[in-house]
C-alpha cells in the first residue's frame, strides 16, 4: 500500500514569509508525527497527534509553529515568519495503535529559508 | 525526563566484520520501547529493529540484532557481516508506554557508520 507522502519535497522561502507543509500518513495509522531534521543532526521532535486525543506540543520550538490535523488524516505543519534557523528537513512519521509502535516515515520536506 | 545517548558520532567497520552501535536510555517509567534505524544519505528513515522493556529474549532481524541489558540502560545494535549497503546514519530512539498517554519518541544523536571495502 502507500506510504507517508509529504509534500512539497523542497521549499525555498524568504525570511519573514511563512510556509505549510503537508502529511499524507498511512490510511489507518492514528498516530501521525512531525520532527525536525537539521543538517548532520538527530531528530527532534515536534509534535504529535494519537486519534482525537489533544495533541502533544511539547516539541514546539516557538509560537511561530502550529500543526492541525484533519481526524486521522492529513496534517499540515505551519511555519509563520519563517527564519534563517528553521532550515531543515521537516519528517512526517505514522504509527498504527498496537504492536511494536514502529515508525513510518515520509520521504520529508527540505526546507531553505534565504 | 527521558534521554536516548549515542556516544559514537562515527565508526569504520571492515566488510563482513561485525560492528557494535552503542545506545543508552534513561526513563523511569517500567514499560517502553526501544527502537533503531537507519538513514542512508538519501535521507529515508528505515525501520530495523524493536525491543519492549519486558521482552525476554533479544530481538533480532536478520543480520541486524539488539544487546538489551535492562540494568544498565543499554540498547546496543549489533550488525553481523557487514555490507557496504550499510554504510549509514543509526537512530537509537525510545518510546513511552502507549498506556500512559503517551505516544512520544525520542531520537538519540545518531551514530555514522562506515563500511570498508
Amino acid at each position: 500500500g502507500a506510504g507517508v507522502s509529504q509534500s512539497p519535497s523542497n521549499k525555498v522561502t524568504e525570511k519573514g514569509k511563512d510556509v505549510e507543509l503537508r502529511c499524507d500518513p498511512i490510511s489507518g495509522h492514528t498516530a501521525l508525527y512531525w520532527y525536525r531534521q537539521r543538517l548532520g543532526q538527530g531528530l527532534e521532535f515536534l509534535i504529535y497527534f494519537q486519534g482525537n486525543s489533544a495533541p502533544d506540543k511539547s516539541g514546539l520550538p516557538s509560537d511561530r509553529f502550529s500543526a492541525e490535523r484533519t481526524g486521522e488524516s492529513v496534517s499540515t505543519l505551519t511555519i509563520q515568519r519563517t527564519q534563517q534557523e528553521d532550515s531543515a528537513v521537516y519528517l512526517c512519521a505514522s504509527t498504527v495503535w498496537g504492536g511494536t509502535y514502529e515508525q513510518y516515515f515520509g520521504p520529508g520536506t527540505r526546507l531553505t529559508v534565504t | 525526563a527521558q534521554k536516548i545517548t549515542q556516544t559514537q558520532p562515527g565508526m569504520f567497520v571492515q566488510e563482513k566484520e561485525a560492528v557494535t552501535l552503542d545506545c543508552t536510555y534513561d526513563t523511569s517509567d517500567p514499560s517502553y520501547g526501544l527502537f533503531w534505524y537507519k538513514q542512508p544519505s538519501s535521507g529515508e528513515m528505515i525501520f530495523l529493529i524493536y525491543q519492549g522493556s519486558y521482552d525476554q529474549q533479544n530481538a533480532t532481524e536478520g543480520r541486524y540484532s539488539l544487546n538489551f541489558q535492562k540494568a544498565r540502560k543499554s540498547a546496543n545494535l549489533v550488525i553481523s557481516a557487514s555490507q557496504l549497503g550499510d554504510s549509514a546514519m543509526y537512530f537509537c530512539a525510545m518510546r513511552e508506554a502507549p498506556n500512559t498517554g503517551g505516544f512520544k519518541t525520542i531520537f538519540g544523536a545518531g551514530t555514522r557508520l562506515f563500511v570498508k571495502a
